[in-house]
């Protein structure tokens, strides 16, 4: 099994330029995630999503935009980039609320 | 708001020793779950243990298990019989039972296994 696969790895943005992480799921999942790690830090929510169609911010979702059009898919769209938004990125899923979350192995993103 | 308290940024054990890894939480919940997860250097997360507030008896797998102590709201992992394999970041997380979707992780602890 895939599990969660996140797109790209690593990818390095100037200040102002938008892109998009792709991350999608092949366990039929319900729930979907985007974490932030900072260095020396745990994980921090953006978004999630209960399902398709529904999506809702977490604790950090400023700069962000997601959208959950499919199950499998959960893309994390960043507007205008900024130097703040340098971190890695999770993305995560889970078949109900309290289960287990299985993660991506996570996008390292740097805007210069 | 929940908060998760990893008060040991670094450890280091022997290859075949046992460690014990040290996480407090914050709650008014009753009802509530928590997770210890592995980072290795690959960065991905993966799920160490599980462990559910309602239930008394700790959980155990394999090598790792926990000793959950709800009235004290501690949470460690003990790692017995330590591999190579087993350095990695450690974080200890929370997730409540009802109302907010959130995993609420700790900063995590370093630990370092010597041959």
């Amino acid at each position: 099994n895939a599990g969660v696969t996140q797109t790209p790895k690593f990818r390095i943005l100037k200040i102002g330029q938008s892109m998009t992480l792709q991350c999608t799921q092949d366990m039929n999942h319900n729930y979907m995630y985007w974490y932030r790690q900072d260095p020396g830090m745990g994980l921090k929510l953006i978004y999630y999503s209960v399902g398709a169609g529904i999506t809702d911010k977490g604790e950090v979702p400023n700069g962000y935009n997601v959208s959950r059009s499919t199950t499998e898919d959960f893309p994390l769209r960043l507007e205008l980039a900024a130097p703040s938004q340098t971190s890695v990125y999770f993305c995560a899923s889970s078949y109900y609320r309290v289960a287990e979350a299985f993660f991506g192995q996570g996008t390292r993103l740097t805007v210069v | 708001a929940q908060t998760v308290t990893q008060s040991q940024p670094e450890m280091s054990v022997q290859e075949a020793e046992t460690v014990t890894l040290s996480c407090t939480y914050d709650t008014s919940e009753s009802d509530y779950y928590l997770f210890w997860y592995k980072q290795p250097p690959s960065r991905q997360m993966i799920l160490v243990i599980r462990q559910e507030a309602y239930k008394q008896q700790n959980a155990t797998e394999n090598r790792f298990s926990v000793n959950f102590q709800k009235a004290a709201k501690s949470f460690s992992l003990k790692i017995s019989d330590s591999q190579l394999g087993d350095a990695a970041m450690y974080f200890c997380a929370y997730r409540s039972g009802g109302g907010s979707e959130k995993l609420v992780f700790g900063k995590g602890t370093k630990l370092t296994v010597n041959p």
